[in-house]
């Protein structure tokens, strides 16, 4: 079946550290790849996404890489904030719009 | 834009109750999916409506069930509660041509004691 790993947390760094959150993936089929951020209280947003390999998705610094060759899709950022404090999940589709599969989220603290 | 409503934001319920949870979609979004979120299970699939219709359904048991109506609006009902049915229910709707992004709702936190 279709699963998502990533590193369960909690994470904390000081403001301006970097940041790498690590998803690896299996699926059957060929994946679309998305990471979602959950802010205190809120549902969950659309971070990035990549859909085939080698993509780059890209938003608010936050960086990720659709590698097939290792089913990894690791979240980085070069300098968090104190805004980026949150959840962090990693997903899966395999087909359009069907089935969406969560990984178990990486809360991160970024200290002052 | 109205983004995903989902009303109402808590409830409180005792085993055995039965409860219906609402979700207004983006208007245009013609998809709506549900989850369940718990700290335990993390993110779980509950099934997704598309035009009315169910299409794709999740592992839970009958007790769980939905609907869509005819102006993309959802329901979610949840018969003979459990106490393990305590949760925050996501609801998520996408554009008929860009399904792979869904947009979430605030969610529905559940407590049933």
């Amino acid at each position: 079946g279709n699963s998502v790993t990533q590193m369960e947390g909690p994470v904390t760094l000081s403001e301006e550290a970097f940041l790498t959150i690590n998803c690896t993936y299996t699926a059957t089929g060929y994946p679309s790849l998305f990471w979602y951020v959950q802010y205190p209280g809120e549902g969950l947003q659309l971070l990035l996404k990549a859909t085939k390999a080698d993509d780059k998705g890209s938003n608010k610094g936050f960086e990720a890489t659709y590698r097939k060759e290792t089913t990894s899709f690791h979240l980085e950022k070069g300098s968090v904030q104190v805004s980026d404090s949150a959840v962090y999940f990693c997903a899966l589709s395999v087909r359009r719009g069907q089935n969406f599969v969560f990984g178990p989220g990486t809360r991160l603290s970024v200290l002052p | 834009k109205a983004g995903v409503t989902q009303t109402p934001r808590y409830l409180i319920k005792t085993r055995g109750q039965q409860v219906t949870l609402s979700c207004s979609p983006i208007s245009g979004h013609r998809s709506v999916s549900w989850y369940q979120q718990t700290p335990g299970q993390g993110l779980q699939f509950l099934f997704e409506y598309f035009s009315e219709t169910q299409r794709n359904k999740g592992n839970f048991p009958g007790r769980f069930s939905g609907r869509q109506f005819s102006n993309s609006r959802s329901e979610m009902n949840v018969s003979t509660l459990e106490l393990g049915d305590s949760a925050l229910y996501l609801c998520a709707s996408s554009l008929p041509g860009d399904q792979n992004i869904q947009y979430f709702g605030a969610g529905t936190r559940l407590s049933v004691l």
